[in-house]
């Protein structure tokens, strides 16, 4: 079957220090992964994509096709970054972007 | 700017009552999606439209069709609501096969009374 699973419902950690958000899948093909991100009452957004190798406000997520994780990660927690959080994979074929069941990241002063 | 603007924001109806949610775009995608998200949920698709070609999606409810007259404009009907269904109603768009990611709008949270 292919999914996405993210382990951690809840995180929290405080101001300052590295963050890390697990996202592992399940896939045949080669996967095209991505990391949507929600904050309170904002629109689901895009946050990076795997294909661009790209750091956005200082997050990083690397492929690795032997764990078959894609887990999100930034060394050092603003408070602003306190969201919900989603890695995405798309279905090729069926046009279809599944997500994982989120990560509720809480960034404490 | 350019983007997914859902209508309404919040929409409260009867058990059983017809009832229409729209979105519209101004990205000039080619391909609209609506997913159902219940509260602590992942979004779960519903069906998509590839241009005019319409993806129904295995477990969707025969409750819920959807239209696309043009491309700027997608709606989702649900034919007979039940309680069961009262959800945050997203609609999202992307340029073909979506590895740009996607476009979501504000979502209409639906209630059912």
């Amino acid at each position: 079957a292919q999914r996405v699973t993210q382990p951690e419902k809840l995180l929290s950690v405080f101001k300052g220090a590295p963050v890390e958000l697990k996202c592992n899948y399940s896939y045949s093909g080669s996967p095209e992964l991505f990391w949507y991100v929600q904050y309170s009452r904002q629109r689901l957004q895009l946050l990076l994509r795997h294909i661009s190798r790209e750091s956005i406000k200082g997050f990083t997520a690397d492929l690795n096709k032997g764990e078959t994780s894609f887990h999100l990660k930034k060394p050092f927690a603003q408070e602003e970054d306190s969201a919900m959080y989603y890695c995405a994979l798309i279905i090729q074929g069926a046009q279809k972007l599944v997500f994982g069941q989120g990560t509720r990241l809480t960034i404490n002063p | 700017d350019a983007m997914v603007i859902q209508n309404p924001r919040y929409q409260v109806t009867q058990f059983g009552k017809p009832v229409t949610l729209s979105c519209s775009q101004t990205l000039n995608h080619n391909v609209m999606y609506w997913y159902q998200q219940k509260s602590s949920q992942a979004p779960k698709l519903l069906f998509h439209y590839y241009d005019k070609d319409f993806n129904n999606e295995a477990d969707t409810p025969d409750n819920f069709q959807s239209r696309r007259p043009n491309t700027s404009f997608c709606f989702l009907d649900i034919r007979s609501p039940g309680l069961g269904d009262a959800a945050m109603y997203l609609c999202a768009t992307s340029r073909d096969l979506g590895i740009y990611g996607y476009t979501f709008g504000s979502g209409t949270r639906l209630t059912v009374v």
